[in-house]
């Protein structure tokens, strides 16, 4: 079975653009959730989707919004883009909403 | 919220030694706790998981120790090879399902 696939995996972008990034989970898996990796630190939560409803929200700005599809594929867009959003975005999926959650490889994103 | 601290930071250790990484939570609420991989480039694999109500788990030369009293859970990796050397990171679920990651520890595998 395919894993959780992300695209695109390298995304060059300029300040105050917006960037829509994509992930598939597994085939099975219901909830998404994404996290920005940034370069030397640990992954941190941003959403978490269930049956396309939004289930979970970290602390980022409402710069950072998210959707699920009725696939259960997720996008998660970001506007205004800021030097300070370069980093690795990974999508993770899991069954249901609290089980064990397997990563994508990430899609790198450099604002310049 | 939950904090997760991971120490150390940085671990090299000869080929066939042992390697343990230590990780504290603060939200006594927490649940679940897995440990990822991440080798250059990828994203984190799983390697290891434990839930609260189990003290220990091992998985060949991995295993993870959980007190939840003092609220820390390890991950000891033994017989450690070069294929071994990667970022290491520790999570902990809460009660609200989301996830809360430890700052990574890199290991170097010396041959």
């Amino acid at each position: 079975d395919a894993g959780v696939t992300q695209s695109p995996t390298h995304l060059i972008k300029t300040r105050g653009q917006h960037v829509t990034l994509r992930c598939s989970p597994i085939s099975g898996h219901k909830s998404v959730s994404w996290y920005q990796q940034v370069l030397g630190q640990g992954p941190q939560f941003i959403f978490q989707y269930y049956e396309k409803e939004e289930r979970g929200r970290g602390n980022f700005p409402d710069r950072f919004s998210a959707r699920q599809f009725p696939n259960y594929s997720s996008e998660l867009n970001v506007n205004a883009l800021l030097l300070g959003d370069s980093a690795l975005y990974l999508c993770a999926s899991s069954f249901p909403s609290y089980e064990t959650q397997y990563f994508g490889p990430g899609t790198r994103l450099l604002v310049l | 919220g939950e904090n997760v601290e991971q120490h150390p930071s940085t671990l090299s250790v000869q080929e066939g030694d042992s390697a343990v990484i230590k990780c504290t939570y603060s939200d006594s609420a927490s649940n679940y706790f897995p440990w990822y991989k991440q080798e250059l480039g990828k994203g984190p694999q799983l390697i290891i998981d434990i839930r609260s109500n189990v003290g220990e788990k091992k998985d060949q030369r991995i295993a993870v120790t959980l007190n939840k009293t003092a609220k820390h859970f390890s991950l000891h990796i033994t017989e450690t090879q070069p294929e071994d050397s990667a970022v290491y990171f520790c999570a902990a679920q809460n009660t609200g399902n989301q996830f809360y990651f430890g700052t990574g520890t890199s290991l170097t595998v010396i041959p």
